[in-house]
């Protein structure tokens, strides 16, 4: 079975622009997860979808936005990028269970750099 | 916010054993541990719910103290495979998974 999915693989940018980044979750997955890392630090939480609706989102600014779509797959979007948003982007997939929580499925993520 | 890892970083021998641990300031729903290896995707260990119920690799384990919002993962008999940085994540029940800085295991022959 493919795992999660995300492209592009690296993307460089300069100040000002905007990007987005794609993500496939594993099959039969409904709920998405976007997570900033930078370098050194553990994931920091951004948005998790479910059923193309918004479940929770971290503490990001609104340049920050995210969308998920009816095959579940979901983009994550940028605006008036900052230098201090290069970071590696995970994308994670999970079952919805009764919990709020399920195991998270890592996808490899996209290395953003900022120049 | 974020829950506190210790140790920052523990260097073993193959065989031997360790504990790392994760605390939180607030009560906690649930608690995830993840290793990631250099370069990789963090790759799910397991997880522990308030109440009790566990789900996670066999060759893991791992403990919830839910009145000190404290969990412990023990790594033991080493293994060379074991190296990596190991995350916990906790969440209060609001689908934000918040993660600590990590600690790093360095597992030496």
């Amino acid at each position: 079975d493919a795992g999660v999915t995300q492209s592009p693989t690296h993307l460089i940018k300069t100040r000002g622009q905007h990007v987005t980044l794609r993500c496939s979750p594993i099959s039969g997955h409904k709920s998405v997860s976007w997570y900033q890392q930078v370098l050194g630090q553990g994931p920091q939480f951004i948005f998790q979808y479910y059923e193309k609706e918004e479940r929770g989102r971290g503490n990001f600014p609104d340049r920050f936005s995210a969308r998920q779509f009816p095959n579940y797959s979901s983009e994550l979007n940028v605006n008036a990028l900052l230098l201090g948003d290069s970071a590696l982007y995970l994308c994670a997939s999970s079952l919805p269970s009764g919990s709020s929580y399920n195991e998270q499925f890592f996808g490899p993520g996209t290395r953003l750099t900022v120049l | 916010q974020q829950p506190v890892q210790s140790p920052q970083a523990v260097i073993l021998r193959e065989g031997e054993d360790a504990v790392i641990n994760c605390s939180s300031s607030k009560a906690l729903y649930s608690v995830h541990w993840y290793r990631q290896k250099h370069g990789e995707a963090p790759v799910f260990l397991m997880i522990l719910l308030k109440g009790g119920e566990q789900k996670g690799h066999d060759k893991i384990s791992a403990s919830f103290n839910e009145k000190k919002q404290q969990s412990s993962l023990y790594l033991t008999a080493s293994q060379l495979s074991y190296s990596g940085t190991y995350f916990c994540g906790t969440e209060i029940r609001d689908y934000k998974l918040s993660f600590g800085a990590g600690t790093t295991v360095t597992v030496r022959a």
